[in-house]
């Protein structure tokens, strides 16, 4: 199986900050790579698939780059709404596995 | 309205059985694969099961190979997972999902259900 790792496992940011989080694949995927948002108590939504390309509806300060094995999450400006886990998923083979998740918090 | 609605879930003891549903509304079912996902109280997600568009191709994690089946009625727009011999780490809000080709090869979950909550305790 391949393993997806996150980092960080949380962050503190302000709103208007820029935030990053990374995701390394155990081995390369490619662009196989998707980024989902979740809330607490709610179900995940999908931000970002193929590494780079926007879910449409999703607003444009989320983006993500990366192929083969590295990949980055970014939001330009963090809004309140933003406050949330986000974990990236491999589509790249089955089992389709998760990163562990990072949380954002409010700092 | 695009939705899944899962249900089925609730309080089992360990070595007994459930089976969760997922209906499907707003959508063509049987052109979609399906997923179920899991997550455990504060942890994250985990992938458990897949099964294609027509039925004849399925999935399993490791973790529940030989104890849980995947199956669908096309007809009823309607996922299924059968749950059988539950383990106290089987605990957790069981997600269905849809799969969406977003990019010519390139797959996600693009549509989830609520969630059920599964637990399993004496």
């Amino acid at each position: 199986d391949i393993q997806m790792t996150q980092s960080p496992s949380s962050l503190s940011a302000s709103v208007g900050d820029r935030v990053t989080v990374t995701c390394r694949a155990s081995q390369s995927i490619s662009s196989f790579l998707n980024w989902y948002q979740q809330k607490p108590g709610k179900a995940p939504q999908l931000l970002i698939y193929a590494a780079s390309s926007l879910q449409s509806g999703v607003p444009s300060r989320f983006s993500g780059s990366g192929s083969g094995t590295d990949f980055t999450l970014t939001i330009s400006s963090l809004q309140p709404e933003d406050f949330a886990t986000y974990y990236c998923q491999q589509s790249f083979s089955t089992p389709q596995t998760f990163g562990q998740g990072t949380k954002v918090e409010i700092k | 309205e695009v939705q899944l609605v899962e249900s089925g879930g609730g309080l089992v003891q360990p070595g007994g059985s459930l089976r969760l549903s997922c209906a499907a509304s707003g959508f063509t079912f049987s052109a979609y694969w399906m997923h179920w996902v899991r997550q455990a109280p504060g942890k994250g997600l985990v992938w458990v099961s897949r099964i294609n568009s027509d039925g004849s191709s399925t999935s399993y994690a490791d973790s529940v190979k030989g104890r849980f089946t995947i199956s669908r009625d096309n007809a009823k727009n309607t996922l299924y997972l059968q749950m059988n011999s539950l383990r106290a780490e089987d605990t957790a809000v069981y997600y269905c999902a849809r799969e969406m080709e977003l990019l010519l090869g390139y797959d996600a979950f693009d549509i989830w259900g609520q969630g059920t909550m599964v637990t399993v305790s004496s």
